[in-house]
């Protein structure tokens, strides 16, 4: 078990510029899904998949912003036209099917926006 | 109002204390509550998980949790300096709103040798 992957783990980018980020979940997990944590506060949920389909998308998650998960392995998650406000910790979980299993999170990926 | 509220702290105390740390949330329709440790620069580390009223006990870490006045709490017996992290506790109405988490705020411990 080697835990989930997150890629890179600090990104520095000019306001205005397109990032994405990648997860690679816990091999076994059908489930992915990526958070937001601000300074001082707890993660905010984001979207989530079930294999490849994206199952759910909070109103954070502005037309500037996109998830896929081909083929239901890894993830990516594109900010485009980056803003001030874009600046946080990404975060990705896994987790597995048949009910509620726990969600086991990777170190994520720190976005600072010049 | 924020759906689960947790004292931010932060909490500091002496090498082998008791620490509670507690949070309340107004959704009464939460199946599932957990609680995650947070070191600086890392992603959280889930600690305890628990599905409805009741305790449940691992090593130094008890979570409770009482549906009936909704509240949770995590304590942490014979506290050691490296529990010094930020307590997320996390719950889920898994039923209705799939398994995204909601999570509070965060309480900052530190435990001082």
């Amino acid at each position: 078990d080697t835990g989930v992957s997150q890629n890179p783990r600090h990104k520095i980018t000019k306001r205005g510029q397109n990032v994405t980020f990648r997860c690679d979940p816990i091999s076994e997990h059908n489930r992915l899904y990526w958070y937001r944590q601000t300074l001082g506060q707890g993660p905010e949920f984001l979207t989530y998949f079930q294999n490849e389909a994206q199952l759910e998308k909070s109103r954070l998650l502005s037309d500037r912003f996109s998830a896929e998960r081909p083929k239901g392995s890894f993830s990516t998650l594109e900010i485009q036209r980056t803003e001030q406000g874009d600046s946080a910790m990404y975060l990705c979980a896994s987790s597995g099917t048949g009910g509620n299993q726990p969600q086991h999170f990777g170190d994520g990926t720190r976005l600072s926006i010049l | 109002q924020k759906e689960v509220e947790q004292d931010p702290g932060p909490l500091s105390v002496p090498e082998g204390a008791i620490v509670s740390l507690n949070c309340t949330y107004s959704n009464s329709a939460f199946q599932y509550f957990m609680w995650y440790r947070q070191y600086s620069r890392k992603g959280p580390e889930l600690l305890m998980y628990t599905y409805s009223s009741g305790n449940k006990e691992d090593g130094r870490f008890t979570a409770q949790v009482d549906k009936s006045s909704k509240y949770i709490s995590l304590f942490i017996r014979d506290s050691q300096p490296s529990d010094s992290a930020t307590y997320l506790c996390a719950m889920s109405d898994f039923y209705n709103q799939g398994g995204k988490l909601i999570f509070g705020q965060g309480t900052e411990l530190s435990v001082k040798p």
